[in-house]
């Protein structure tokens, strides 16, 4: 079956750095993306990966590896309005997104 | 000038009634969903449309019947509500069906059923 799987919950400091894993099995992969959620609000995107390796986009990298079926974002330089929920979605063989559950990340000061 | 808006965004209602939401898109896109987002969060897609066409249909009670008159716009009617029905229910639209650009997501209606 198609799974993804992702931390419920994390905690981290204001400034420092955080990393937050997806593991997915899918039937046939195109991409992995990364969306963040305010609480009451709509997902918005962050970042999407089809290749191996690092991404960069600010603060914010998303690291894909397609052999171990995992990637992970990372927050740097964390701030207050980083607090939100981190959802892992993986693009199956019929471009269909498969949703992990979120990781709700809190920042503290 | 919103790209994908919802309407209402609040919708309070009792056990048995018919409700619906609508959705409009002005991104040009051909694709739109309907997502289920419960109390756990977890995202649960519900339908998906393509050119008007219906391509994916979850396991979704027949209750909920979505409709799309045109590509901007997919609407979601649902019959007998029941309690379980309550969550916020996001709409969605990509440029197609069959490429890798990211979803955008409309505001959510949230949805209680008493």
């Amino acid at each position: 079956g198609q799974n993804i799987d992702q931390p419920t919950e994390m905690t981290a400091t204001e400034g420092a750095i955080v990393q937050i894993n997806c593991t997915y099995q899918t039937s046939g992969f195109n991409g992995l993306f990364w969306y963040q959620q305010h609480a009451g609000e709509a997902p918005t995107f962050l970042s999407y990966n089809v290749l191996d390796g690092l991404e960069e986009k600010g603060r914010f990298s998303s690291f894909l590896s397609r052999s171990k079926g995992y990637s992970y974002l990372l927050l740097k330089e964390l701030q207050m309005k980083d607090s939100a929920s981190y959802l892992c979605a993986a693009m199956d063989s019929n471009y269909q997104l498969i949703w992990g559950a979120g990781t709700k990340l809190i920042i503290k000061p | 000038d919103t790209a994908v808006s919802q309407t209402p965004k609040y919708l309070v209602t009792q056990m048995g009634n018919d409700k619906s939401i609508k959705c409009e898109q002005n991104l040009g896109h051909d694709t739109m969903y309907w997502y289920k987002q419960d109390s756990k969060k977890f995202l649960k897609i519900m339908f998906s449309y393509n050119n008007k066409e219906l391509i994916i249909n979850e396991t979704v009670p027949n209750r909920f019947s979505p409709k799309s008159p045109d590509t901007a716009h997919l609407n979601l009617h649902i019959n007998s509500l029941e309690l379980g029905d309550s969550a916020v229910y996001f709409c969605a639209s990509r440029q197609g069906a069959g490429d890798t650009d990211e979803q955008f997501f409309g505001p959510g209606t949230r949805l209680t059923v008493l």
